[in-house]
């Protein structure tokens, strides 16, 4: 397996601001993605990050809305941009090790007033 | 659109019976299948991962597909109540550069 940390873990933030979380995995890995838990819901998958070039993203998910940057095979960043109270979710990492198993880091849980 | 079925539940069980979880996915193409279970609060941690049609066992766990019904399950054994959380089924249409299509889980409650 491998060790995922996301960083913060969770944060309250004003409606039109942004943040930025950042994943970090303890070794190299070939793929990463980002999903969003909305409360009470089951986890959707927001975009792959690609390493060294953009991110592909899922039906419903945009660049301006979601950018999402990874510049090497350890680390990703998601920015939730000009937040409002319907981003409030838990935003998790994931990554794949070996060739099939995803692994989820701890989540970042997101308020928005 | 890909779609994941679960019942939400909750679905109770009495300690030591076995706990029947299930799940129906939409797209054909499907081709790997797993099971994970969320305690409340934590992210989801990985239980099983099926491939093929059949039962695979893995401890107290087992997982089953039918691929011709697109239809899988998980079986525990011998529940215990630390087994209560929610399961989440996630299917994937191809290999490990494919994102994972969730169901919305089901919460299990072993009652002691």
């Amino acid at each position: 397996s491998a060790v995922i940390s996301q960083k913060p873990s969770r944060d309250i933030c004003q409606r039109g601001t942004s943040l930025t979380i950042q994943c970090q995995v303890d070794s190299q890995v070939t793929m990463m993605f980002w999903y969003r838990q909305q409360p009470g819901q089951s986890l959707t998958l927001i975009a792959t990050a690609n390493q060294g070039s953009e991110a592909t993203y899922e039906s419903g998910f945009v660049i301006d809305k979601f950018p999402i940057s990874r510049p090497n095979l350890t680390f990703s960043t998601l920015t939730v941009s000009n937040m409002s109270p319907e981003d409030s979710s838990i935003y998790l990492c994931s990554v794949v090790v070996g060739t099939d198993t995803q692994y989820f880091g701890p989540g970042t849980r997101l308020t928005v007033l | 659109q890909k779609e994941v079925e679960q019942n939400s539940g909750p679905l109770s069980v009495p300690e030591g019976a076995i706990a029947s979880l299930n799940c129906t996915y939409s797209d054909r193409v499907s081709q790997s299948f797993f099971w994970y279970r969320q305690y409340s609060g934590k992210s989801p941690e990985l239980i099983m991962s099926i491939y093929s049609n059949g039962d695979k066992e893995d401890g107290r766990f087992t997982a089953q597909l039918n691929k011709a019904s697109q239809y899988v399950s998980l079986l525990i054994r011998d529940s215990q109540p630390s087994d209560s959380a929610t399961y989440l089924c996630a299917v994937r249409e191809g290999g490990g550069a494919d994102g994972l299509t969730f169901g919305k889980g089901t919460h299990l409650i072993i009652q002691p």
